[in-house]
């Protein structure tokens, strides 16, 4: 079976610092990958997908992602975090019947605290 | 155009009772899923549909059953509560389930 580990539970950044927020998989195949983002009390946000093609992923807020079949990895990235980007962080692997993504299997998530 | 709506949002039962959850997914997506959310299991699939039929299904008990109509639309049904039900159910839709999954506000069931 499928699943995935998102190894800091925390991490805390400077707004303007780079972000990098680590996801590690276990699946046979190439996966579907996603990151997702949560704010507190609210649903979850998709960042961006990686589906086939260029490994590196370009999302939605300046994020990116690069996918590393070698180690099994879909780490995301930013360049310079801003406040506002404090939230939960999911990284999730898509895998289901008939080759569909829809039964997403999610890591523990990693919560993003940044100091001003 | 409008995203995937969940209705109601927040909802208080008592041990015992059933609920039902309901899902608008986003226009011409056929494919609706569910997830459970609690601090200590994290997200979890319930189960997915797609056309009215269930397509891929999780490790729940039977007391979590689920429908989808001909619109698309879906509900979730939740029997005999317990306490540990309470959580953050969320559903996403796609268009065909191998693609871009989006998820809807949530319902926030509290059981009592």
């Amino acid at each position: 079976a499928q699943s995935v580990t998102q190894p800091d539970i925390h991490i805390t950044v400077s707004e303007g610092a780079s972000l990098e927020l680590r996801c590690n998989y276990s699946y046979g195949a190439t996966p579907y990958l996603f990151w997702y983002v949560q704010s507190p009390g609210q649903g979850l946000q998709l960042l961006l997908k990686y589906f086939s093609g260029d490994t590196l992923v370009q999302g939605i807020k300046g994020f990116e992602a690069e996918f590393k079949r070698s180690q099994s990895s879909f780490n995301l990235r930013k360049p310079s975090v801003h406040w506002s980007d404090a939230a939960e962080y999911f990284c999730a692997v898509g895998v289901g019947s008939a080759g569909t993504a829809s039964k997403l299997t999610f890591g523990t998530g990693t919560r993003l605290q940044v100091t001003l | 155009k409008a995203g995937v709506t969940q209705t109601p949002r927040y909802l208080i039962k008592t041990r015992g009772q059933q609920v039902t959850l309901s899902c608008s997914p986003i226009s011409g997506h056929r494919s609706v899923s569910w997830y459970q959310q609690t601090p200590g299991q994290g997200l979890q699939f319930l189960f997915e549909y797609f056309s009215e039929t269930q397509r891929n299904k999780g490790n729940f008990p039977g007391r979590f059953s689920g429908r989808q109509f001909s619109n698309s639309r879906s509900e979730m049904n939740v029997s005999t509560l317990e306490l540990g039900d309470s959580a953050l159910y969320l559903c996403a839709s796609s268009l065909s389930g191998a693609d871009t999954i989006y998820f809807g506000e949530g319902s926030w069931l509290t059981v009592v």
